[in-house]
């Protein structure tokens, strides 16, 4: 059970989209629509954003949406605020659950 | 409204046992929709899944950590529990507790999957 790929760091100024992929394996991320995203502020616990590849929970903004192709799950947030500086990580349920290395995001 | 809180010793000594228990106010810890984790982050690193448990005691543990770890629930209290056997400095983390939601889609599959709601976390450092 080998953690999810995640890039270390992505960024984009106010405004722009970003996206983070998630790579598993034809074993994880492939064969199940049960990827979740999360995000981390400094020192804080982390927070469901999308679960289910695509669904997200009641209150979360829809600038955050969520994708799948094969083997690699996407996090994309549109219109970009200084507020989603924070890390992300991916994680995936294939009978037991695996997270990815997460992603630091900065608002230049 | 539903809150998890951890508790438990902030410092444990190399090969000793550390020992957490996650307190589940606003709601019970019985419910059928819900399954209860462990999940921790050592410091400037990601999260690991430890393993998780059902009100009624089935467990699932992440192989890597399996021979270590035991996750127990007791009901009465409204609590889960972590013991995590002989540790070393690399299992100085922040321990999360949080709960699974999952339900059964429209072919009697469970689906979701995900954690739903995270206690603050609490911060366990080994050393002598």
């Amino acid at each position: 059970q080998s953690a999810l790929t995640q890039p270390a760091s992505v960024s984009g100024s106010p405004g722009q989209s970003i996206t983070i992929s998630c790579t598993g394996t034809s074993s994880d991320v492939g064969s199940y629509n049960l990827v979740s995203w999360y995000q981390q502020h400094p020192g804080k616990a982390p927070k469901l954003m999308i679960y289910e590849v695509s669904k997200r929970p009641s209150g979360v903004s829809n600038r955050f949406s969520g994708s799948k192709s094969g083997n690699t799950a996407s996090l994309t947030i549109s219109g970009l605020q200084a507020e989603d500086e924070a890390d992300y990580y991916c994680c995936s349920y294939a009978g037991l659950w695996v997270f990815g290395g997460g992603t630091k995001l900065t608002v230049l | 409204q539903l809150q998890l809180q951890e508790s438990g010793p902030g410092l444990v000594k190399p090969s000793e046992t550390l020992s957490l228990t996650c307190t589940v106010s606003g709601g019970s810890i019985s419910s059928s929709s819900y399954y209860w984790g462990w999940i921790r982050q050592p410091p400037g690193k990601g999260l690991e899944w430890i393993g998780s448990i059902y009100y009624s005691g089935s467990t699932y543990y992440n192989p890597s950590l399996k021979s270590r770890v035991t996750i127990s629930v007791d009901t009465s209290k409204n609590q889960f529990s972590l013991k995590l056997s002989s540790v070393t400095a690399a299992d100085t983390a922040v321990y999360y507790c949080a709960r699974v939601h999952y339900y059964y889609d429209s072919s009697g599959y469970r689906s979701g999957w995900y954690f739903d709601l995270w206690g603050r976390g609490t911060l366990v450092t080994v050393s002598s």
